[in-house]
């Protein structure tokens, strides 16, 4: 069963652009999260869609947005990048109830000069 | 307000030793709670979880669980440090009503010293 691809892998951008970065998630699996890694800040978390619905949101800038495809893959876009915005972004799957757990890819470095 | 701690950015164990990583949330409600481990440059692997029944939890790579509600604590241990045991360990809780989302610790790194 392949586990949840994110791509790209690593990504860089210049201040002011956008990027969009993608994740397919466990086959069946209907729920994607994203969350960003920083050093200072740690993993938080972004946003939550299912069934194409936001269903949960964080406490991010409207820069930051997402959306869902029908077969469940996601993409996440973050416009007018700023240098605070390289980080790590994971993307997580799972069936989408509540004691499920989550299956995290491996992640797309965004470095943003 | 619900919130989940991890004691101890970085902890150091010799190899062979037991490893304990400690983490207690925060919350009116259990919630369902999770280890994950990250290696560098990569994604998190899930060691265990918890949700319901059984509060000791056994997960991948011998690692266990216990869940205390008293002491609203999850510490994560393993009888016998590997080296390949050397990565950065994350405690996650999923508070109830809240979906998908999940509140991750802060990390702990630990070494394991040969």
């Amino acid at each position: 069963k392949a586990g949840v691809t994110q791509t790209p892998r690593y990504l860089i951008k210049t201040r002011g652009q956008q990027v969009t970065l993608s994740c397919s998630p466990i086959s069946g699996h209907r729920s994607v999260s994203w969350y960003q890694q920083t050093p200072g800040q740690g993993l938080q978390f972004l946003f939550e869609y299912f069934s194409e619905t936001q269903r949960n949101k964080g406490n991010f800038p409207g820069r930051f947005s997402g959306r869902q495809f029908s077969n469940s893959r996601s993409e996440m876009n973050v416009s007018t990048l700023e240098l605070g915005d390289s980080a790590l972004y994971l993307c997580a799957s799972s069936l989408g109830q509540e004691n499920t757990e989550a299956f995290f890819g491996q992640g797309t470095r965004l470095t943003v000069v | 307000a619900q919130s989940v701690t991890q004691l101890g950015s970085h902890v150091s164990v010799s190899e062979g030793a037991l490893v304990l990583l400690r983490c207690n949330y925060s919350s009116s409600v259990p919630p369902y709670l999770f280890w994950y481990v990250q290696y560098p440059n990569q994604g998190l692997q899930l060691l265990l979880k918890y949700t319901t029944g059984a509060t000791l939890v056994k997960g991948i790579n011998g690692f266990e669980a216990e869940f205390k509600k008293s002491e609203t604590s999850f510490h994560l241990t393993k009888p016998s440090a590997h080296m390949s045991d050397a990565a950065e360990y994350f405690c996650a809780v999923r508070f109830s009503g809240g979906y998908q989302k999940v509140t991750f610790g802060t990390g702990t790194k630990l070494q394991v010293i040969p």
